[in-house]
């Protein structure tokens, strides 16, 4: 069963940068996609982005330029970078793993979650 | 963009009540759908994997239909447990994208 933990700062200035760290307890991060997913209080869920082993990614166009993915696969762990945000970034992020099913991808693996709050 | 709409976005149900949930795409998206569960801003739980596909250990009450634009999520017997938030995600193109979800209250 692999296991996905979150990490980085809970609290941030506007116009600061966010940098969240994943860290996965899997032999290996092939094969699957690894992303990232983002949800304000009381709203749905938001897909942020997809990154491959390879590094190739996609990412939520609402984002723009703003978000950058990397990937780690030797020391198990993916990142989120999120530049300028505003209080509308204000939410719990959720990091998970996508894998193939019978018919595209689905998420059987999630992390707990960290909140991150953007406040002056 | 792939728009997935879902509705209700709430409903209210007792126990024991079949429940079912839609999700409507913008486009055809073949049955690449899956459907999760949430409680309390936890971390979701898929249930539902292309489309009709039930997750390892989920109960056989839920169950999974659709393919191209329309899809439901049905709990043939709701359950205490079940109260909950519920969603659907396509991934048949980048970016994927989730309904707004249903709450079953």
């Amino acid at each position: 069963q692999v296991q996905l933990q979150e990490s980085g700062p809970g609290l941030l200035k506007p116009s600061a940068t966010l940098s969240l760290t994943c860290n996965v307890s899997t032999v290996s991060m092939t094969g699957n996609y690894w992303s990232w997913i983002r949800q304000p209080a009381g709203k749905g869920l938001e897909w942020l982005g997809r990154i491959f082993p390879t590094g190739t990614t996609d990412y939520n166009p609402s984002l723009k330029s703003r978000v950058t993915m990397s990937i780690a696969i030797y020391k198990h762990q993916f990142s989120l970078t999120l530049k300028s945000v505003t209080a509308a970034d204000t939410a719990v992020y959720f990091c998970a793993r996508a894998s193939p099913g019978k018919i595209g991808y689905y998420f059987d693996s999630w992390g707990r979650g960290t909140l991150v709050t953007v406040s002056s | 963009d792939i728009q997935m709409t879902q509705s209700p976005s709430s409903l209210s149900a007792s126990v024991g009540d079949r429940v079912t949930i839609t999700c409507r795409a913008s486009q055809t998206i073949g049955t690449s759908l899956s459907w999760y569960q949430q409680k309390l801003e936890k971390a979701p739980k898929v249930l539902i994997s292309a489309a009709s596909n039930l997750h390892n250990g989920v109960p056989s009450r839920f169950s999974g239909s659709g393919s191209g634009t329309y899809f439901t999520l049905t709990i043939s017997s709701l359950q205490p447990e079940d109260f909950a938030t519920y969603s659907c995600l396509q991934t048949y193109t980048a970016p994927w994208t989730f309904g707004q979800g249903t709450k079953v209250e």
